[in-house]
């Protein structure tokens, strides 16, 4: 089946602790992005993957950092979370083909 | 950059009834219109999504108009059902450059059975 897959799907964790959220395509799609999703902001795109080791930043790119060392994987590192992270995260992907970006079930992240 | 704004943010019909969202953009650049449905605990899921060289389109019980002239765009949904109840979004994108999808603020759609 051919989906986009995120882990965890429920993270609590506390300021300054570092982490990582994992995301992974089987479509072999070369684009790869992360959005953050809050109340009344719709979703804003946080760091893009346009292909391996190619990475830029999106709207909201402060506080994350992101590495694509293989087509299917791009994973979400905060190194040092504040609370101000506390969001819904969602994965997505496409082909440089087309438009349709598929995302992924979504990791929501509090952060004390 | 591109900035869209979506209308209403909650609406609540019967079912038989038809919804009709509303969404704004700013960068006539852009030339590419979807609407996402996102179901509680999910992601997003493309519904819909309409091109800028085409003013109408249409799914079953699902219809996007866009007016490039007035930068709006519209999704309608005739004969709504419970299940169409769900969280709804538009975006646009001029397909350049980074590709990104610039979301409207959602839309709460409720349906009444």
């Amino acid at each position: 089946e051919a989906q986009v897959t995120q882990n965890p799907r429920y993270l609590i964790t506390v300021t300054g602790k570092k982490l990582t959220v994992t995301c992974s395509q089987n479509m072999n799609h070369e684009y790869m992005s992360w959005y953050r999703q809050d109340p009344g902001l719709g979703l804003r795109q946080i760091y893009y993957s346009m292909n391996v080791e190619v990475t830029d930043k999106g709207d909201v790119p402060e506080g994350y950092k992101v590495s694509r060392k293989e087509k299917r994987n791009f994973p979400l590192i905060l190194e040092s979370p504040s609370p101000n992270q506390t969001s819904l995260y969602f994965c997505a992907s496409k082909s440089l083909d087309t438009d349709t970006q598929y995302f992924g079930p979504g990791t929501r992240l509090t952060v004390l | 950059g591109e900035n869209v704004e979506q209308h209403p943010s909650t609406l609540s019909v019967q079912e038989g009834d038809s919804a009709v969202i509303k969404c704004t953009y700013s960068d006539s650049a852009s030339n590419y219109f979807p609407w996402y449905k996102q179901e509680l605990g999910k992601g997003p899921q493309l519904i819909i999504d309409i091109r800028s060289n085409v003013g109408e389109k249409k799914d079953q019980r699902i219809a996007v108009t866009l007016n490039k002239t007035a930068k709006h765009f519209s999704l309608h949904i005739t004969e709504t059902q419970p299940e169409d109840s769900a969280v709804y979004f538009c975006a646009a994108s001029s397909g350049a450059g980074r590709r990104a999808l610039t979301f409207g603020s959602g839309t709460r759609l409720q349906v009444q059975p």
